[in-house]
């Protein structure tokens, strides 16, 4: 079964900083692109990142480049997502998603960007 | 806004079919047959649905189907059950390594 763990989440300041992590189980996880996708609270799912299996192709929303970095590490089962210069409007739940197709979801974590 | 339009409720009685549209640009849904369908039961994890416009991954039942024409994309459930009642939300390739979602409907079982 297809398991994935996201964690990292919680208050931060807005300019801060934030480390996400997902820890993958049930799959071959350096057979798959991996992706990030938020929803802001009230809001419908924005794409943040994607990943490609061995970390060669490397996506990011027109909007957040510069600021989020993706990565992950085969090895250790888990995709990450470095989060810089947080802004309010970064308050979201981050998913944590495997596949092409966004085929099997976490259930997310929450990030609240707030002074 | 989200890039892609989707009405925000739908509802249907148990049995009936009910149609969930997904409305983009020639640029994402009418550009591509790359548009995918998610089911999310709020505190759970969102489930796939619907890929490459009419795919269902294994275990979804064919009581959901999904077509596209021009620049909108449908999801059409059938023999509408309690469970079906849940969020749905559309996606498509954007071009340009670029993904797009859309705002999400809530569907209600009367």
């Amino acid at each position: 079964e297809v398991q994935l763990v996201e964690s990292g989440g919680g208050l931060v300041k807005p300019g801060g900083s934030l480390r996400l992590s997902c820890a993958a189980s049930g799959f071959t996880f350096s057979s798959y692109v991996m992706n990030w996708v938020r929803q802001a609270p009230g809001k419908g799912l924005e794409w943040v990142s994607s990943i490609s299996d061995n970390s060669s192709y490397i996506y990011y929303a027109e909007s957040l480049k510069g600021r989020f970095t993706i990565s992950r590490d085969n090895a250790k089962n888990s995709l990450y997502l470095q989060m810089n210069s947080l802004r309010a409007e970064d308050t979201a739940i981050y998913y944590c998603i495997q596949g092409s197709w966004f085929d099997y979801w976490g259930q997310g974590t929450l990030v609240t960007v707030s002074s | 806004q989200s890039a892609l339009t989707q009405p925000p409720s739908a509802s249907g009685s148990p049995g009936q079919s009910v149609t969930i549209s997904c409305t983009g640009t020639s640029s994402d849904v009418g550009g591509y047959n790359y548009v995918s369908w998610y089911q999310h039961h709020p505190g759970k994890a969102p489930k796939l649905m619907i890929y490459e416009v009419t795919k269902r991954p294994s275990g979804v039942p064919d009581r959901f189907s999904g077509s596209k024409s021009d620049n909108t994309a449908s999801l059409t459930v059938s023999g509408l059950q309690a469970e079906d009642e849940a969020d749905y939300y559309c996606s498509s390739y954007g071009g340009s390594n670029n993904w797009v979602f859309g705002g999400g409907t809530k569907l209600t079982v009367l």
